[in-house]
């Protein structure tokens, strides 16, 4: 069975950073790349970037470049999202995405996003 | 930036009935658009690919159409599970991923 668990809600004060991880199962975690995408409390969804878990490559939404960084750890089938410099504004859940086409078969996002993560709340306030 | 645009805000149909969703993008995506569906307090779904190719396990009620600039999302007969907001997305030209705004189908 396919799927991607995130880590728990996290309370941040502002300027502080947060880490939510992704532990992907049921496939295998190289093969395929991982997107995180937020969404603000009552709003729609933002694309925040995607790493390459076989290469550690990523491409970051230019919103965001500066003060996220993706990694991941192959031994432990885990994507990370770190964001830093925290404002009230980056209240909201974050979920991580596998994008559907596999390495090397096609052009990223074809198939879509198609299996995404529970999701994870970070809440930032004084 | 591709800024992607979905009406209306909320519709409001009865069981059974259909439902028609519009996504339109400020410059042509060809046929590189998404839908997802999103439930209450769960994360998205993916529905539509490819502007009309279904995904894995979604009922042959969820239809989607277009190209270019105009997409349709289209449920024929809204069962009580598809009480929803519905998101567009198009993957043409980007970095940036974009979304819509997103659609409300409630029971009327």
């Amino acid at each position: 069975h396919v799927q991607l668990v995130q880590s728990g809600a996290e309370v941040k004060r502002p300027g502080a950073s947060v880490k939510v991880s992704c532990e992907a199962s049921g496939y295998t975690f190289t093969g395929y790349y991982m997107h995180w995408v937020r969404q603000a409390p009552g709003q729609g969804l933002e694309w925040m970037g995607w790493i390459n878990p076989n290469s550690g490559g990523t491409n970051y939404a230019q919103k965001f470049q500066g003060r996220v960084t993706m990694t991941r750890d192959t031994s432990i089938n885990t994507a990370y999202m770190e964001l830093t410099s925290l404002t009230s504004d980056d209240t909201a859940v974050y979920y991580c995405a596998r994008d559907s086409k596999p390495l090397g078969f096609g052009e990223l996002m074809e198939g879509g996003l198609d299996v995404w993560g529970q999701g994870t709340t970070v809440t930032v306030s004084s | 930036e591709i800024v992607m645009t979905q009406s209306p805000a909320t519709l409001s149909v009865s069981p059974g009935e259909r439902a028609t969703l519009s996504c339109r993008a400020s410059q042509s995506v060809s046929s590189n658009l998404a839908w997802y569906q999103q439930r209450p307090g769960q994360a998205p779904r993916l529905l539509i690919y490819g502007a009309s190719t279904r995904a894995t396990g979604i009922p042959a009620r969820f239809s989607g159409s277009g190209s270019g600039t105009e997409f349709t999302l289209t449920i024929s007969s809204l069962q009580s599970e598809d009480f929803a907001v519905y998101y567009c997305q198009q993957y043409s030209n980007w970095p940036p991923l974009t979304f819509g705004g997103g659609t409300k189908v409630e029971i009327k």
